[in-house]
């Protein structure tokens, strides 16, 4: 199974300022020009809500502060400015070599 | 709107088997497959098995082999979930969530249940 793992585990924020999480396969994640790579927050007491699918594409409905970046195995998670909602529990998840699909420890946010 | 709304938390014996339902709404239901995921406390998320809602075909986490079991009634809507011979490592949350499948397999969820936590103990 594909290996994720995600850096830092936890992460203070500071409202306004930007904030990076980052995600790493233990195998590239590309086919056909693609990276099956998705990023899922999970806000307290919430269910799972999509963020980002395929690295870099905003799901309906995600304010255009957040953003998808990376390739190969490396993968990255933006603010571009931090909000009081977005504290929760960041995931990324593999969606290449299923089944499984295999989620990352997961990355508290919360304000400082 | 897309709905998917899980029936109530329970409490289970070790050894026993749980069947938690997951009722969709708000779309067509043949138009995109089911996953379970379930969260055991302070744990990350942890993928178990999803049914292709239009051909009944499943697939599991090997993890949970003989144990797991996915179903969907398509007259009503919902998708199940079975998991037998329960043991207290299986207390968790179990969430369904909706996906549409891509191209090449690709799917990604698009949609959470509210969650059914199961617990068990003796």
């Amino acid at each position: 199974d594909i290996v994720m793992t995600q850096s830092p585990l936890s992460l203070p924020v500071t409202p306004g300022e930007p904030a990076s999480i980052s995600c790493r396969s233990s195998q590239s994640l590309q086919r056909n020009g693609y990276y099956y790579l998705d990023w899922y927050l999970q806000k307290p007491g919430r269910s799972p809500q999509l963020l980002i699918y395929l690295a870099s594409h905003r799901a309906a409905g995600v304010p255009d502060r957040i953003s998808g970046s990376g390739s190969g195995t490396d993968f990255t998670l933006k603010i571009s400015r931090v909000e009081a909602e977005d504290v929760g529990v960041y995931y990324c998840v593999q969606a290449l070599q299923t089944p499984p699909w295999t989620f990352g420890q997961g990355t508290k946010v919360e304000i400082k | 709107q897309v709905q998917l709304l899980q029936s109530g938390a329970e409490v289970k014996k070790p050894g026993a088997s749980v069947k938690v339902s997951c009722k969709a709404s708000g779309y067509i239901f043949t138009d995109f497959s089911m996953h379970w995921v379930r969260q055991a406390p302070g744990q990350r998320l942890e993928w178990l098995g999803w049914i292709n809602t239009a051909n009944d075909f499943t697939r599991y986490s090997q993890n949970f082999q003989g144990r797991l079991t996915i179903t969907r009634d398509t007259s009503a809507t919902t998708v199940y979930l079975e998991l037998s011979s329960l043991r207290s490592e299986d207390t968790a949350m179990f969430y369904c969530a909706r996906a549409t499948i891509g191209d090449n397999g690709y799917q990604h969820l698009d949609n959470w249940g509210q969650g059914t936590l199961v617990t068990v103990s003796s």
